[in-house]
Parts: structure tokens; sequence; C-alpha cells
């Protein structure tokens, strides 16, 4: 069964210190996607990489960096993380256009 | 980018359809629709999409009108593990780069 795995499910962190989400897919993707979820919200667009060492800026990249060295690995950076960054956040890849994306379980991040 | 208009909540009984209608009213033509799910504290499971014909799979059917301007996907005998949030969502693409952008969603409740 395909696979799309985040690092950790939950996570505790405090303000100001560099986080790491990491994401690796075994499908041999192209693309792949940061999001995080906020009640009310909804799911929003951090990051996105169509190749590696590509990135694209989503609806909402303030604070955030992303990395994309090998192609099974996109991992996301705070990096100088905030209250406001308590989130639910999701990876995700696809093939293409015309395929589904397959997400992760996600990460509960609580920044403190 | 195109956005799409859900109703926020629908319920529906044990065993009958379940209709969850969506309008995309500024879809471009080479934009697909795409429906996700989402369970609590899941990441988004894919459901189908399609362009501009109607499709089916084990899970669901995708109507989508002649315009493309709305579409309808059918769970055609609803159980109570189908209470989810349903996203119906386009798919932005420009050049090697694509995205989806995700609404609020439907909370769909399947009552017994």
């Amino acid at each position: 069964d395909v696979k799309v795995t985040q690092s950790s499910r939950y996570l505790v962190k405090r303000t100001g210190e560099k986080v790491f989400l990491e994401c690796v897919q075994d499908m041999d993707h192209e693309n792949m996607f940061w999001y995080r979820q906020d009640p009310g919200l909804g799911l929003r667009l951090i990051y996105f990489s169509y190749d590696v060492k590509m990135k694209e800026k989503g609806d909402i990249p303030e604070g955030y960096s992303v990395s994309r060295e090998k192609k099974e690995r996109f991992s996301l950076i705070l990096e100088s993380a905030s209250t406001n960054q308590t989130s639910m956040y999701l990876c995700a890849s696809s093939e293409g256009q015309s395929y589904g994306y397959t997400f992760g379980s996600g990460t509960r991040l609580t920044v403190v | 980018d195109a956005k799409t208009t859900q109703p926020p909540s629908m319920d529906c009984a044990e065993g009958r359809a379940a209709n969850l209608p969506c309008n995309h009213s500024t879809i471009s033509g080479n934009e697909y629709v795409y429906w996700y799910r989402q369970i609590h504290s899941q990441g988004p499971q894919y459901i189908i999409h399609g362009l501009k014909n109607n499709e089916t799979n084990e899970m669901a059917s995708l109507i989508i009108t002649e315009d493309r301007k709305s579409s309808t996907l059918i769970l055609p005998h609803a159980t109570l593990r189908d209470t989810a949030v349903y996203y119906c969502i386009v798919r932005w693409s420009q050049g090697g780069s694509e995205k989806l952008v995700f609404g609020k969603g439907t909370k769909l409740t399947v009552n017994p």
C-alpha cells in the first residue's frame, strides 16, 4: 500500500525553537505539499514542490521554509517557532494533474 | 484560483444516498474537480475526481454539470463510517506546478 509518512504524530516545542517536520513518500511522486489545518479555516497550503530542489510558496508561507534534497523527502522548517504556529500539519504527495493526492496522517504541533 | 462553495453541513439517514453539492462557477477548462473527505484527526482521503464526464468508482459517483460550474458527489448507500467532512476542490495548475485549494467543506453526519 502506498504511503506518506510524517515523522511525528504529536510534537511540543518551545517558542523560538527551530522545528523540523519530516515527510517521506514511497510512491516516487514528483509533487509534494505541506498544509496546515486550523479549526474554522480549513486546510491552507504553506509550500509545495514539483521536483527535487524546487519549491513554490503557497498561500501562507510566512514563518516557514522547506527543503527537498531527495525526491522522496520534503521537510517543513519553522525557523523560530511561535505560538500562532500551533496547528495540525499535513503532508501530501501526487503524481500529477490527473491523479489524486495521498496525505499523511498529520503532525499536531503545539508551541508553548 | 478557482474557488468552491459547499454547504457547511448536511445530514443523511443510514442506508440512503447522500448527495453533496458543490459550486465552482469560476472553474477553467483544464481544472479538475476533486473530492476528498476527512474523518476526525486523520489526513484527508481521496474519493474521486473528474474533468468533464461523470465518474464512478467503488466509493462514490461524481456528477459534473455540462457547463462545469457545479458538481455533486453521491454516496449511494451511506453508512455511519461515512460521517466526515467532505471537501470539493478545484485543482489549479500553471506550467509545471499545481496545487489543491481547499475550501471549508461540508460536514456530513450519517444518522442511524
